[in-house]
């Protein structure tokens, strides 16, 4: 059973551009959610997508933005790119029901210059 | 709302050394207690999960036992070695809404020397 797939892995980008992120969950899996993971912040919680509506948002600016689609492959988009958007974007993928357990991609690697 | 708090790291061991990573949280209810590892450069792996009171979750030699009347987690191994250096984190699923949203500690790193 193939795991979580995150495209692409490393992305440099400028200030002011925008970016999208890719995820393939789990097959069979219909929630998507996408944490950001800085040195200073940790792991936040941006969004979860449940049959391609969003569910859940934490408490980020509307810079970040997602979808997901019948798929359930999910995508995450942020404009406007900021220094401090720099962070390892995580994706993880589960049922969207029961405990709450998740599975994780090995995540992108966004650098803004 | 919910909350996790573990132990600062980093954490500095020998090899064959015992290790505990002491993790408490805040919650509505008693929700599924999971613990992740990330290794350096990946995402985040389930290592070990307790899914109600009293229940203990164990995976490659680790164990966590699900408290509730001290709210606690605690991550324990009997002997780590080398391969085990990563950063550790304790995870709950929130309850309040219909949704899928993990709250995470934040992290111990653990090196563990030959």
């Amino acid at each position: 059973k193939a795991g979580v797939t995150q495209t692409p892995r490393y992305l440099i980008k400028t200030r002011g551009q925008q970016v999208t992120l890719s995820c393939s969950p789990i097959s069979g899996h219909r929630s998507v959610s996408w944490y950001q993971q800085t040195p200073g912040q940790g792991l936040q919680f941006l969004f979860e997508y449940f049959s391609e509506t969003q569910r859940n948002k934490g408490n980020f600016p509307g810079r970040f933005s997602g979808r997901q689609f019948s798929n359930s492959r999910s995508e995450m988009n942020v404009s406007t790119l900021e220094l401090g958007d720099s962070a390892l974007y995580l994706c993880a993928s589960s049922t969207g029901t029961g405990n709450g357990e998740a599975f994780f991609g090995q995540g992108t690697r966004l650098t803004v210059v | 709302g919910d909350s996790v708090t573990q132990m600062e790291g980093p954490v500095t061991l020998s090899e064959e050394a015992f290790l505990t990573i002491n993790c408490t949280y805040t919650a509505t209810g008693y929700p599924s207690l999971f613990w992740y590892v990330q290794y350096p450069g990946e995402g985040l792996q389930l290592l070990l999960k307790a899914t109600k009171a009293d229940d203990k979750g164990s995976n490659k030699g680790f164990e966590a036992t699900y408290r509730k009347e001290t709210t606690s987690f605690h991550l324990e191994k009997g002997s780590v070695q080398v391969s085990d250096s990563a950063v550790y984190f304790c995870a709950l699923p929130s309850l309040n809404n219909a949704g899928n949203m993990l709250t995470f500690g934040g992290g111990t790193r653990l090196m563990v020397k030959p």
